[in-house]
């Protein structure tokens, strides 16, 4: 079984301030971990994966993510927002294993919202 | 190409009323989903399939059924509709597990 905790509903941010947004995971077995992003009322878009290797991940529109597996952790975060990046943010996860390749988890969403 | 399609965009239901929501892709992806959006909760896996005639439950999967006969279609059935399955479903689809998801653009259903 697998599932995904982002801490924080929503996360007020002034622009050009840093932001970082929270998500555990738990799993029996490894997996593979997505953050996407939603924008009013729009479809997901994905934003950064972690599949292995380097543990830390980056967007080409600077985000970036760090995978911890001994705290299962994979934190977002942002050195300076905009006010563009407004929008939902969801964590999610997905195992590697055959009998969880199927399975895609979200957590339930961190809306940032960033004020001039 | 097309990607993911869902249809309808918008559908408004009477309570007890069944209809299906239709998914299609053309990418020739192996695994399919759907999922319901409902404010504070996030997505919630509804059911899924790793590939042609093979589905299973997700973690709200009461009150749906699907079936996959082809990769390209996985439709979603709603039995007896219920004012608790007034929501925001997607549709989404992915080649394999290392692979982002490639999502269609939503059916907003309103059961009254």
């Amino acid at each position: 079984a697998q599932s995904v905790t982002q801490l924080d509903s929503q996360v007020p941010v002034f622009e050009e301030a840093p932001v970082e947004l929270r998500c555990n995971y738990s799993s029996s077995v490894s997996v593979y971990l997505f953050w996407y992003v939603q924008y009013p009322n729009q479809g997901l878009q994905l934003l950064l994966k972690y599949l292995s290797g380097s543990t830390l991940v980056e967007s080409i529109n600077g985000f970036e993510a760090e995978f911890n597996k001994s705290q299962t952790s994979f934190h977002l975060r942002k050195p300076s927002v905009h006010i563009s990046d407004t929008a939902e943010y969801f964590c999610a996860v997905s195992g590697v294993t055959t009998d969880s390749w199927g399975k895609l988890q979200f957590g339930s969403g961190t809306q940032v919202v960033v004020t001039p | 190409n097309a990607g993911v399609t869902q249809t309808p965009k918008f559908q408004v239901l009477k309570t007890g009323q069944s209809m299906t929501l239709q998914c299609a892709q053309d990418m020739n992806h192996e695994y399919m989903s759907w999922y319901r959006q409902d404010p504070g909760m996030g997505l919630r896996l509804i059911h899924y399939s790793v590939g042609a005639g093979i589905t299973d439950q997700g973690e709200v999967p009461n009150g749906y059924n699907v079936s996959r006969s082809t990769t390209e279609d996985f439709p979603l059935r709603l039995l007896s509709a219920a004012p608790s399955q007034t929501s925001v479903y997607f549709c989404a689809s992915r080649p394999d597990p290392s692979t982002e998801a490639f999502f269609g653009q939503g059916t907003r259903l309103t059961v009254v």
